[in-house]
């Protein structure tokens, strides 16, 4: 089956840093990528969709200059957070859905950041 | 517009008992549903998903779910509960339509506990 990795784990961070979190699909080209945030006991939460080669669309709320996605290629996508505060420490989860039948998303094993 | 309410924030059952887990949906379109499953900080696993195929859904670990559209139900069960199952579990809706980068939009989700 279709696999995604998601890379670091767990990162531990000071705050006003910036940490960058991978996302690669290992088996198949993903034409659409998309990063999720889930706080504890709650949702996931669609922070914003990226499409290779082009800017990522951001949900309503969420803060593009604070949450810098990129996605240069069919099987990457990096998100970065900028300056970070406690207030960012979350799951991040990111989903890679590929561009023919049946357009199924498959999930990352996420990663818990944590901001000091 | 597209919504799921998942019923019941905590379910409780004895090993070897059935289980239900309860999905209403709301679409604009013929929507494509699914259950995940969340172990502890871990990422999404699919169980099944229906997309208007049979409305007899059957998954992985002998979890079915059966899509009726009179009711927008899309309800979770299991003959006999494993400790095994004890798990997070989100109902997901999207409109898949053909070729759009469609959304995913989760459940608040539902904790299974099961108790020997």
């Amino acid at each position: 089956g279709a696999v995604v990795s998601q890379h670091p784990s767990r990162v531990i961070c000071k705050s006003g840093t910036s940490v960058k979190i991978e996302c690669r699909s290992l088996d198949f080209q993903a034409t659409t990528m998309f990063w999720y945030r889930q706080f504890p006991k709650q949702s996931l939460m669609l922070m914003a969709t990226s499409n290779e080669g082009s800017k990522a669309t951001y949900e309503q709320g969420v803060e593009k200059d604070k949450f810098l996605i990129n996605h240069a290629s069919l099987t990457l996508s990096t998100l970065t957070v900028t300056s970070a505060h406690p207030e960012d420490s979350s799951f991040y989860i990111c989903s890679a859905r590929s561009g023919v039948t049946p357009y199924e998303q498959y999930f990352g094993p996420g990663t818990r950041l944590t901001v000091t | 517009a597209q919504s799921v309410t998942q019923l019941d924030s905590h379910v409780s059952v004895s090993e070897g008992t059935p289980v239900l887990l309860r999905c209403n949906y709301s679409s604009s379109y013929s929507p494509s549903l699914f259950w995940y499953v969340q172990h502890p900080n871990k990422g999404l696993q699919l169980l099944l998903k229906y997309t208007s195929a049979a409305t007899l859904v059957k998954g992985i670990n002998g979890f079915e779910a059966e899509f009726k559209k009179s009711e927008t139900s899309f309800h979770l069960t299991k003959p006999s509960a494993h400790m095994s199952d004890a798990a997070e579990y989100f109902c997901v809706v999207s409109d898949l339509r053909t070729g759009t980068a469609s959304k995913l939009t989760f459940g608040t989700g539902t904790r299974l506990q099961v108790t020997l």
